[in-house]
This record gives structure tokens, sequence and C-alpha cells, in this order.
């Protein structure tokens, strides 16, 4: 079965650090891959993607992943965090016409 | 700004009274999707539908039923509500064959208080 594994639940940084959130996943064959991120009292974002190609994707607001098949991750990257960050963070995972596999999210908190 | 609406938001619900959860979305998107998200947990998918008329149980087991008379409609249904099913409610919709590039809009979410 498929599953998604964000090991980090919290993360508390302060501004101007840099951000590296982990993401690994279950599944030998081809995925899609995504990232979302869901602001206080707002609905789920897509932050970016990968499907193909290039396996460093950057999303909006200055973030970045990198899919790496060999470790089955798909980590988030940012290379200095604003207070704006602050949200969950949700990796998911999709194999073929399956639907969306969502790992348990990690909150991240910058503090200003 | 998502093109995929729930409503309500918030809903605070007695014991046993039916409640319906709407959701609808203005993309044309033939697929449809209904999660369960608690704190601290992965969303779990508890129902999906390929198009009109379509339905399929997800991967969490629910209680709730799902309908699809129209594209652009997909309502959850809880007939007699319990405690247990207080907990945030997303509706998702994505594009049939692209959609595995182009990801899933999300709602707002209901968040369910049944007391």
């Amino acid at each position: 079965a498929q599953s998604v594994s964000q090991h980090n639940h919290h993360v508390i940084l302060s501004e101007a650090a840099s951000l590296e959130l982990g993401c690994n996943y279950s599944y030998g064959g081809t995925v899609n891959l995504f990232w979302y991120v869901q602001y206080p009292g707002q609905h789920l974002q897509l932050l970016l993607k990968y499907f193909s190609g290039d396996p460093l994707v950057k999303g909006i607001k200055g973030f970045e992943a990198e899919f790496i098949k060999s470790k089955f991750s798909f980590n988030l990257r940012k290379p200095s965090v604003q207070w704006s960050d602050t949200a969950e963070y949700f990796c998911a995972v999709r194999s073929g016409a399956n639907n969306l596999f969502f790992g348990t999210g990690t909150r991240l908190t910058v503090i200003p | 700004e998502a093109d995929i609406y729930q409503t309500p938001r918030y809903l605070v619900i007695g014991t046993g009274k039916k409640i319906t959860l709407e959701c609808s979305q203005t993309m044309g998107h033939d697929k449809m999707y209904w999660y369960q998200q608690d704190p601290g947990m992965e969303l779990h998918l508890i129902h999906y539908s390929y198009g009109v008329n379509s339905t399929e149980k997800g991967d969490l087991s629910s209680e709730s039923t799902v309908s699809r008379i129209r594209t652009e409609h997909f309502p959850l249904t809880l007939e007699s509500a319990r405690p247990s099913h207080t907990s945030q409610y997303l509706c998702a919709s994505s594009e049939i064959g692209g959609g595995a590039n182009y990801g899933y809009t999300f709602g707002s979410g209901t968040r369910l208080t049944v007391v």
C-alpha cells in the first residue's frame, strides 16, 4: 500500500532561517509528487508539483523541492523563510490514475 | 482564489441530526473528492467521483454518503450525526486524464462539531 511520511510534525524557525521539510513515500512505480500549503484559516493550495523532467522543481513564493528517486524522497526547501510562511505543509503522492495520498502534514511556525 | 466552494464553513450540530455539507466547483472538473482532516493526521479520502452518477468510497471508511447529480455539485450527507463525526471535511476537484499533472483544487473546508 502507498504511504507518505512527513517526519517533522512541527518546525519552529526564526525569520531568514533556511527550511527543509522531509517527505518520503513508499511506491515503486511512476509517481507524481506534490506539496500543498494551508495558511491559517485558508484552503489547501498547491505549492509545487513534480511529474517528469528536471527533479528540482520550483514553486510559488520561493519554495523548491527535489525529487530523489533512489531515496523515494521529495523534500521541500526554502533558503530564507518569512513570517508569512507560517502554515501547514502537506506532501502528497499520486501513482498512475490513483488518487492522491497525503502525509500527516508539518506545521511550520516562523518567529519574527 | 479557489473556484471550489464549501458551505457551511463551520457547523455545530446535535447528535442524531441529519446534515448535508455542500461542495460546488465552477471549473468543469470531472473528478471530485471528499477528504477528512483531523489535527496531526493525514488527509483521508472518504469519497470520490469520476463524473455525473459516479460515486466511489475512498480509503477511509465513512458513514457518510455522497451524490453527483450535476458535474459542479458533490454534496456529502450524514443521516445521523455522532460526536465521532467531528472533524474537518475538505472537498477537492481535478481534471480527469491530465489531472495527474495538475493536482487538486481544494475548498476552504467545513469544520463540523457534533455535540
